[in-house]
């Protein structure tokens, strides 16, 4: 069983939709958790850090339950780019101190 | 660039050849990462580094798999005696300036990866 699973997908969503997306993680003591998103061919990069009390960055909603081990990511009215793959991200630490666990993805396509 | 710069982009090798891929992280990022990401997963983590020291070596998958980064800046992934399942794209990526608050951001800045093919 990997250490951060998430549902693979894909998701296939027309534009204006919301969706959500789901992530649980082993490690009890993970301490900071992020979403990172990935363009095809591209490198992953930082979409939203998830904190305890849950935050939101414009159309995006992060929510964080830590007695569950559960991590989500709610994407409101979607857009065209908005299609990538979405990685869940754990670490002990920080991230910039120890290694940093990502589960496999969660593709989205967004649709006209 | 201002960003993590790695080469070469694309790297094709005979099965038993030797591989050298290199990281020029953000200057003066503190922590170096390198991951490793087969088609349709995510990134597997390799190895850490912290200035110089290599702190954490466990994901490298055998004795072929060898990093450093003697100057606490630029870093060497090199892989021995390639396989086919070695076969990936290796990322490296960086973060956090020496100093409290930067630290803690908990972003990593990733390179646009090295693809490699053992053929």
């Amino acid at each position: 069983r990997k250490e951060v699973e998430q549902d693979p997908g894909p998701f296939n969503v027309p534009e204006g939709a919301t969706v959500a997306f789901n992530c649980t993680y082993s490690n009890s003591a993970s301490q900071s958790f992020f979403w990172y998103r990935q363009d095809c061919r591209k490198e992953p990069k930082l979409l939203m850090s998830v904190y305890s009390s849950g935050n939101e960055d414009g159309r995006f909603t992060a929510q964080l339950n830590r007695a569950s081990q559960y991590i989500s990511l709610l994407i409101r009215d979607s857009k065209l780019s908005d299609s990538a793959t979405y990685l869940c991200v754990v670490n002990t630490h920080g991230a910039n101190a120890g290694k940093s666990t990502f589960g496999d993805g969660t593709t989205l396509t967004v649709k006209p | 660039g201002a960003g993590v710069s790695q080469s070469p982009r694309y790297k094709v090798a005979k099965r038993g050849q030797d591989v050298a891929l290199r990281c020029d992280p953000i200057s003066g990022h503190v922590s170096l990462f390198w991951y490793q990401q087969a088609l349709g997963q995510g990134p597997e983590f390799l190895t850490y580094f912290q200035n110089e020291a290599q702190l954490d070596k466990s994901g490298l998958p055998s004795d072929r798999f060898f990093a450093e980064r003697p100057e606490g800046s630029v870093s060497t992934l090199k892989i021995q005696r390639t396989q086919q399942e070695d076969s990936a794209v290796y990322l490296c990526a960086s973060s956090g300036f020496s100093g409290a608050n930067s630290f803690r951001t908990g972003e990593l800045f990733f390179g646009e990866g090295s693809r490699l093919t053992v053929l």
